[in-house]
């Protein structure tokens, strides 16, 4: 049973456009969540995370929302640029230790 | 440098044979982590480490051992290896915050297994 889906698993968005990459998760003890970016060969990076205690997170180009309601996040970028190109990856956990992963969006920015 | 590195960063090896993946970290977190990655699927755990004298199995940990010879070292070995042990796998350590921990990777090792 997959407890954080990433249903997309590619997106292609042009450069200088917004990129929107979306996570669904079903357990609703679920209390911080994580987004990490992983380029070929490299190990995943990590980006931004939110608490479940707010419903909106920005670091720079990056926002992340939280729908507790709906149980979704997203990551917006806005401006998309080449170099974000990599594969995203949302995780979920209850505060401790185990992070529960998405299976992945592969992002593509065209210049 | 890299806060968290992983030896070797590839290795073919054959069905039966022992092998071991190493782990390091700069970082000085107590937290340090093992998963596997498999095509089309998200990061599994194998085996956690919240201090030397402290190792837990993870959800996936069958055929895997692990050893934490440092704060700063922790290596998985594979006793008897198996073709589904094909992965690439992942190091990482972890630092805890206000109840919230983030997790920093290692670079990964492809690991194949014939």
């Amino acid at each position: 049973d997959q407890q954080v889906k990433q249903n997309s698993p590619s997106l292609s968005v042009q450069e200088g456009r917004i990129s929107i990459l979306n996570c669904d998760y079903t357990n609703s003890m679920f209390d911080y969540f994580l987004w990490y970016k992983k380029y070929p060969a490299e190990g995943p990076t990590f980006l931004i995370s939110i608490s479940s205690i707010k419903d909106k997170n920005e670091d720079g180009r990056f926002t992340v929302f939280l729908n507790k309601s709906a149980k979704h996040l997203s990551l917006h970028i806005v401006p998309s640029q080449p170099g974000d190109s990599a594969v995203y990856f949302c995780a979920a956990s209850t505060g401790t230790y185990k992070y529960i992963f998405g299976t992945g969006t592969r992002l593509k920015v065209l210049a | 440098d890299a806060d968290v590195t992983q030896t070797p960063r590839n290795r073919i090896t054959k069905t039966g044979k022992r092998i071991m993946l190493e782990c390091s970290q700069t970082k000085g977190h107590d937290r340090m982590y093992w998963y596997r990655q498999d095509p089309g699927l998200g990061l599994r755990l194998i085996y956690y480490s919240f201090d030397v004298k402290d190792i837990n199995k993870g959800e996936i940990s069958d055929g895997y051992s692990v050893s934490r010879q440092a704060q700063a070292k922790f290596s998985l070995s594979l006793e008897s290896a198996i073709p589904n042990q094909t992965a690439l796998y992942f190091c990482a350590t972890s630092d805890l915050r206000a109840g919230e921990e983030t997790q920093y990777f290692g670079p990964g090792t492809r690991l194949l297994v014939l």
